[in-house]
């Protein structure tokens, strides 16, 4: 199996700072790898796939890069509405796997 | 509008067996890959099973293997979790999530729904 980590596992930043989570994964996975938001008692919310690409209707300040083992998540401007638990997750092979989760809290 | 709409949770005893519904609408259903993933409270997200657009291949996590059975119907625009000798781990959130195309391969949960808790507890 494919093991994802990610880091660190917690945050803590104030609104406007600029954000940036890592995702590791434990062999080359090229660039299948997905970003979600999750709010507490809410639905996972798909923001970012094929490691780069936005998903339609997500800000822009959020952008993915990354392939082969490392990926980046950034919050370029972080918005009072971002501060959540955010997820990797690998689709190169089954099973599909996620990461550990990295929760942003405010500062 | 994407809408899915899970139903079928609840508690249930060790070794006890429960039926999950993922009802979905605002796309064409049987053109995509349907899948159940699960949270246990205050854990992180895990995949659970993945079921092509047609229904002729499943996957499923290592966890559950053997005791889960994803299916769905298309004419009913329905996809299932037919979870049998169910475990206190099995205890989570199950969320339905619409893949990004017909296969499990390479994609990713587009869409999701709002989840229905299982609790497996005597």
């Amino acid at each position: 199996d494919i093991q994802m980590t990610q880091s660190p596992s917690s945050l803590s930043a104030s609104v406007g700072d600029r954000v940036t989570i890592t995702c590791r994964a434990s062999q080359s996975i090229s660039s299948y790898l997905n970003w979600y938001q999750q709010k507490p008692g809410k639905a996972p919310k798909l923001l970012i796939y094929a490691a780069s690409s936005l998903q339609s209707g997500v800000p822009s300040r959020f952008s993915g890069s990354g392939s082969g083992t490392d990926f980046t998540l950034t919050i370029s401007s972080l918005q009072p509405e971002d501060f959540a638990t955010y997820y990797c997750q690998q689709s190169y092979n089954t099973p599909i796997t996620f990461g550990q989760g990295t929760r942003l809290e405010i500062k | 509008e994407v809408q899915l709409l899970e139903s079928g949770g609840g508690l249930e005893q060790p070794g006890g067996s429960l039926r999950l519904s993922c009802a979905a609408s605002g796309f064409t259903f049987s053109s995509y890959a349907m899948s159940w993933v699960r949270q246990a409270p205050g854990k992180g997200l895990e995949w659970v099973s993945t079921i092509i657009d047609s229904g002729g291949s499943t996957y499923y996590a290592d966890s559950v293997k053997g005791r889960f059975t994803i299916s769905r119907d298309n004419s009913k625009n329905t996809q299932y979790l037919q979870m049998n000798n169910l475990r206190a781990e099995d205890t989570a959130v199950y969320y339905c999530a619409k893949y990004s195309w017909a296969s499990w391969y390479h994609g990713y949960f587009q869409h999701w729904g709002q989840g229905t808790l299982v609790t497996v507890s005597s």
